[in-house]
């Protein structure tokens, strides 16, 4: 089945550090979604993209859609120990009776020392 | 404030016994999907059902599994027999039917459950 190659597993970095994570496929997708899970949490959508190239942001949290279809990336600028947690990529490229099948990738655990 | 309400939180239990999970979606919405998450796999579709109706079980397994909506405020997730393979959190996830085609899920806190 489609999977998705999220990288890197984890980041340890300091307060104030920028954050950089990726997802990547063998697929084509037609939509890219990250989301953030806190611990005891269910994940919580931060970005949807929707169309190659697009470019989103959502505060300090920007998300790009890859012209490829096939990638996504992730960044968060000035990290503040709130955005500790995993975040997940998510993909989808098949509609299921009106629904999209969504993806996930294996997650990124980001960890900041104050 | 709107969520998605899952019970029980917790549950651990015997192999072979009976295990059912609960989901009360965000009023409104209609569709719900049924997520299980293990380290080793990750977050994985297991049903999802669309104005009650189930559409998509093909990441559940048949033989043990069942997902039912008997309302609209109501949707089950039932495991027997268990088995410790099982032991995972199972997440329940509700939308809307434009929302839920462009992904956008809101999810509930989970049931943690560990079959021994």
């Amino acid at each position: 089945g489609q999977q998705l190659n999220q990288s890197p597993q984890s980041m340890f970095i300091q307060e104030g550090e920028d954050v950089s994570m990726n997802c990547t496929s063998s697929s084509i997708f037609n939509t890219w979604l990250w989301y953030k899970q806190d611990p005891g949490e269910g994940p919580v959508l931060l970005i949807a993209l929707y169309k190659a190239g697009e470019l989103t942001s959502n505060g300090r949290l920007t998300a790009q859609f890859g012209i490829t279809r096939k990638d996504s990336f992730l960044n968060i600028s000035a990290s503040i120990p709130s955005d500790v947690g995993i975040y997940f990529c998510a993909g989808s490229s098949a509609l299921i009776q009106g629904a999209q099948k969504l993806v996930f990738g294996q997650g990124t655990r980001l960890t900041i020392n104050p | 404030d709107a969520r998605v309400t899952q019970t029980p939180r917790h549950k651990v239990t015997e192999m072979g016994q009976e295990v059912t999970m609960r989901c009360q979606p965000i009023l409104g919405h209609n569709t719900v999907f049924w997520y299980r998450q293990t380290m080793m796999q990750g977050l994985e579709l297991l049903a999802y059902f669309r104005n009650r109706a189930p559409l998509d079980d093909s990441g559940m397994p048949k033989d043990r599994f069942s997902a039912e909506m008997p309302d609209a405020t109501l949707a089950t997730l039932k495991i027997q027999p268990s088995e410790p393979r099982d032991s995972a959190v199972y997440f329940c996830a509700s939308g809307l039917t434009r929302t839920s085609v462009t992904g956008e899920l809101f999810f509930g806190e989970g049931s943690r459950l560990t079959v021994l």
